[in-house]
C-alpha cells in the first residue's frame, strides 16, 4: 500500500483563491515531499521539509508537517490557472532511500 | 543540461509480449527508479538501481527486470505482459542517494506510456 493518501481527492477553486491540500502517512519518515503532475507527464518537485521542520515556504507554496499527526499541508496562495494539476506527497521511510507517493489531488483552478 | 530522458513516450503490445523502456538520467546523478502510475493514481515504486545493482524494490513480480549501464542509463523489462500491465512508466534520478542517509529530490523523466492490448 501507499506510503501517502492526500486529501482531497479533487478540489476545484476560482483564479485568485488558496488553494490548501492534506497529506497523511503511516510510518516515521525522514523528510516530505511534494510534487505536481500535469495532465499524463512527469512529475515536479516543488519542496521538501525535513521531519525537524515545521513549517517551510516557496514562493507561493507554504507546506506544514506535524509528525505527532502524521500529516503536511500544502497550501497554494493566490492561484492561477497555470497550477491546475495533480499535487502528490511522497515520504521516504527511515531505513529506506525511496520515495512512496500519495494518491493525489486534482486541483482544478477555474480562470 | 539535459534532464531525464525517456523512451519511447508511447508504445502498444498485446498480452503476453515483452517490453523495454529506456532511461537516461539527468546529468550528474547516478540513482535510477522506476515508477508505475496506472490512470488516477499515484506512482507506484518499481525498483531502484545504483552502481548496476537493484537495490530496493518494491511490491512488483520477478516479470519486471531491469538494469543500469555504467554510463548510469537504465532499462526496464517487462515480460509476459498482462492486460494490467497498461500504465505510465517514469523514470526519477537522484545524486547518490546511499551515500546519504535520506532519499533526496527526484528529477523526473516525462515518461513511456504503455498500452496492452
Amino acid at each position: 500500500s501507499q506510503q501517502g493518501e492526500e486529501d482531497p481527492q479533487a478540489l476545484s477553486i476560482q483564479e485568485g483563491e488558496n488553494a490548501t491540500m492534506n497529506c497523511s502517512y503511516k510510518t516515521s519518515i525522514n523528510n516530505l515531499q511534494w510534487y505536481r503532475q500535469n495532465s499524463g507527464r512527469g512529475l515536479v518537485h516543488l519542496i521538501l521539509i525535513r521531519s525537524n521542520e515545521r513549517e517551510k515556504h516557496s514562493g507561493r507554496l507554504r507546506v506544514t508537517l506535524d509528525t505527532s499527526k502524521k500529516s503536511s499541508s500544502l497550501l497554494i496562495t493566490a492561484s492561477r490557472a497555470a497550477d491546475t494539476a495533480s499535487y502528490f506527497c511522497a515520504t521516504d521511510k527511515i531505513g529506506a532511500n525511496n520515495l512512496f507517493f500519495g494518491t493525489g489531488t486534482r486541483l482544478t483552478v477555474i480562470p | 543540461d539535459a534532464g531525464v530522458t525517456q523512451s519511447p513516450t508511447h508504445l502498444i503490445k498485446t498480452r503476453g509480449q515483452q517490453v523495454t523502456l529506456r532511461c537516461s538520467p539527468k546529468s550528474g546523478h547516478d540513482t535510477v527508479s522506476w515508477y508505475q502510475q496506472a490512470l488516477g493514481q499515484g506512482p507506484q515504486f518499481i525498483f531502484q538501481y545504483y552502481e548496476e545493482e537493484e537495490r530496493q524494490r518494491g511490491n512488483f513480480p520477478d516479470r519486471f527486470s531491469g538494469h543500469q549501464f555504467p554510463n548510469y542509463s537504465s532499462e526496464l523489462n517487462v515480460n509476459a505482459l498482462l492486460l494490467g500491465d497498461s500504465a505510465l512508466y517514469l523514470c526519477a534520478s537522484s545524486f547518490s542517494i546511499y551515500k546519504r542517509s535520506r532519499a533526496g529530490e527526484l528529477f523526473f523523466g516525462e515518461g513511456s506510456r504503455l498500452t496492452v492490448l
